[in-house]
């Protein structure tokens, strides 16, 4: 399977700090994805970032994609209570176009 | 979310009646996916479709039938529920097929099997 994995599972900052996430991932891809869920509603797409890109930025998220370490870190700056929520990857690559998710991680940004 | 809504948002039923899953889409989009959360695995794909009357199986297909005859409304059928398949499940659209696009899920339904 290429689904990403998510670490750590679970990270708690305080308000303004900083909080990096990594994924890490088993095989080849086309792209890999990340999205925020917050608590009892659906996922949200924050940023797609393909194999031949090595970072994208938007906003206050960065996602750095490593192809030869098969590995990926969203970083979020100035972290606010509203950022409190599961962050997952998601993969897609080789003959399988569809996308595979990780297991999140849960972020708790305390005020 | 926008564009995409499935109904109903939370469903109690008994183990081995039949259930559906109803997803409605207002953006025209070809692709459509069915996935259900549950702790500790994730979000897995059960089935998805490219296209009217056109669909195929995911990692957790065992279980679960689809249909799509309009290109808006991709159907969940749980034939014989069991306490299994208690879960949430979410419907994802996308506007092109390969994953070159970051995809919309839904709210999400709340399913318990009993």
């Amino acid at each position: 399977s290429q689904q990403g994995e998510e670490d750590p599972q679970a990270l708690s900052i305080q308000e303004g700090e900083n909080a990096t996430m990594n994924c890490s991932y088993k095989t080849s891809i086309n792209n890999l994805q990340w999205y925020r869920q917050n608590s009892g509603r659906g996922l949200v797409h924050l940023i797609l970032i393909r194999s031949n890109e090595r970072e994208k930025h938007s906003g206050r998220l960065r996602v750095t994609l490593d192809t030869s370490k098969k590995s990926s870190s969203l970083l979020i700056t100035a972290s606010r209570a509203a950022d409190t929520a599961s962050y997952f990857c998601a993969t897609a690559g080789g003959s399988n176009y569809k996308l595979t998710f990780g297991k999140g991680t849960l972020l708790t940004v305390n005020p | 979310d926008a564009g995409i809504t499935q109904s109903p948002r939370h469903k109690v039923t008994e183990t081995g009646t039949p259930v559906t899953l109803r997803c409605h889409q207002t953006e025209n989009h070809r692709y459509m996916y069915w996935y259900r959360q549950d702790p500790g695995h994730g979000l897995r794909l059960i089935h998805y479709s490219y296209g009217v009357k056109d669909t195929d199986k995911g990692e957790v297909s065992d279980g679960y039938s689809v249909s799509r005859s309009k290109t808006e409304d991709f159907l969940l059928t749980l034939e014989s529920a069991t306490s299994s398949q208690t879960s949430v499940y979410f419907c994802a659209i996308s506007e092109g097929g390969r994953a070159n696009y970051g995809y919309t899920f839904g709210s999400g339904t709340r399913l318990t099997v009993v």
